[in-house]
């Protein structure tokens, strides 16, 4: 079974850019979730998906973060504009459904705003 | 207060001793708990989940929830240097967020 695949794995970009990070689940996993985890932190959702319908977006920076999924699959988190404190590892994860606890995350993408 | 409190260590000890990990939480609502694995540069991996309160063991890893006093601990028996990482606990309420702690840097010494 192919694993939640996220690129790129690197980005480097200056404040005030816009970067995008798109990202793959598991196939038939209903639930993609986006967290950001900042150094020395616990990952922290920004947004969950339950096919292409938004669940909780609370904690999503809406003024500067956006996110979709296309037709209930892959999704793409943008930054516009990026600052400083952006800076971080954005990890998209999957699973089968919202009231599941196994969460299958991707190896992240690392941001780092200069 | 944080909903779900970690140790960040880091925590440093010799092959073959026995790990406790440990987190505290605030909520007191029905929920289950989740152990995770991160290794360097990777994304976290489950290792254990448990509910409300008891114990839970899968070979060398037991997961103990003792909800009087809303702790949560993760023993490692045997400890080998592959088990060298940051555990994060979580806590979900049977709803649609997970929350993370800070997670714990366990370092296995050869």
């Amino acid at each position: 079974e192919a694993g939640v695949a996220q690129s790129p794995r690197y980005k480097i970009i200056e404040k005030r850019q816009s970067v995008a990070f798109w990202c793959n689940p598991i196939s038939g996993h209903a639930t993609l979730y986006w967290y950001q985890q900042i150094l020395g932190q616990g990952p922290k959702l920004l947004i969950q998906f339950q096919n292409n319908g938004v669940v909780d977006d609370s904690q999503l920076p809406k003024d500067r973060f956006s996110a979709e999924r296309l037709k209930g699959v892959d999704s793409t988190l943008k930054i516009q504009p990026a600052k400083l404190e952006d800076s971080a590892v954005y990890l998209c994860a999957s699973s089968l459904g919202s009231g599941t606890y196994e969460q299958y995350f991707g190896p992240g993408t690392r941001l780092t705003v200069t | 207060q944080k909903e779900v409190e970690q140790d960040p260590g880091p925590l440093s000890v010799p092959e073959g001793a026995i790990v406790s990990l440990n987190c505290t939480y605030s909520n007191s609502a029905f929920q289950y708990f989740m152990w995770y694995r991160q290794y360097s540069r990777k994304g976290p991996e489950l290792l254990m989940y448990t509910y409300s309160s008891g114990n839970k063991e899968d070979g060398r890893f037991t997961a103990q929830v003792d909800k009087s006093s809303k702790y949560i601990s993760l023993f490692i028996r045997d400890s080998q240097p592959s088990d060298s990482a940051t555990y994060l606990c979580a806590r979900n309420t049977g709803g649609f967020k997970t929350i993370f702690g800070a997670g714990t840097r366990l370092f296995v010494k050869a």
